[in-house]
């Protein structure tokens, strides 16, 4: 089954404590993103990779970190969290860049206490 | 003006009637278009493509209006389980050859009601 995976799906820690969210795709789609989404502020990208060692940043990359190693993984580090990024996440991957409709990951609900 | 503005509603609509909104976006060089529905809490999920001529799956409509830059949804015959909040997506282009920048709208969101 096509789809992409996130892991955890919740996760409850305190300021400071590393922590990586992972993500994978078994679509072999070349492009992948990561969003936060919060109340009234709608889907924000944090980070984007067009493909394997390309990556860039989004409209909210401050305190997150991310690879591309392989085409499959794309995971989200937060190096030193704190409570200002509790927030929904999801991670998305395309078949490419130009226009081609996104596929999402379940989310993972981070609460940084 | 913000790249992709939609009505935030709630559009309370009873079942079985129709309701249609729209989704404004800014850069007139915006190529691909898309409308997705996301559940509470839950992942945004692609509902459809919108193409230039407009374009139908079932009881959803969309259509594309380049001249005044918007894109449409309609919804006949309304279920309870059309229930969600209406996410648009546009793709425009970007710095960098063949690169693509993508925003989403805030959503609209759409109660169905008996």
């Amino acid at each position: 089954e096509a789809q992409v995976t996130q892991n955890p799906r919740y996760l409850i820690t305190v300021t400071g404590k590393k922590l990586t969210v992972t993500c994978s795709q078994n679509m072999n789609h070349e492009y992948m993103s990561w969003y936060r989404q919060d109340p009234g502020l709608g889907l924000r990208q944090i980070y984007y990779s067009m493909n394997v060692e390309v990556t860039d940043k989004g409209d909210v990359p401050e305190g997150y970190k991310v690879s591309r190693k392989e085409k499959r993984n794309f995971p989200l580090i937060l190096e030193s969290p704190s409570p200002n990024q509790t927030s929904l996440y999801f991670c998305a991957s395309s078949l490419s860049t130009s226009g081609q409709p996104q596929h999402f990951g379940d989310g993972t609900r981070l609460s940084i206490l | 003006r913000k790249e992709v503005e939609q009505d935030p509603g709630p559009f309370n609509v009873p079942e079985g009637a129709t309701v249609a909104f729209n989704c404004t976006y800014s850069n007139s060089a915006s190529q691909s278009f898309f409308w997705y529905r996301q559940d509470c809490r839950k992942e945004p999920k692609l509902l459809m493509s919108v193409y230039s001529s407009g374009n139908e799956d079932g009881r959803f409509t969309a259509q594309l209006n380049r001249a005044s830059q918007y894109i449409s949804l309609l919804i006949r015959d309304s279920k309870l389980s059309d229930s969600a909040t209406y996410l648009c997506v546009v793709y425009s282009p970007a710095s960098g050859a063949g690169s693509y920048q993508l925003t989403f709208g805030k959503g609209t969101k759409v109660w169905v009601i008996p």
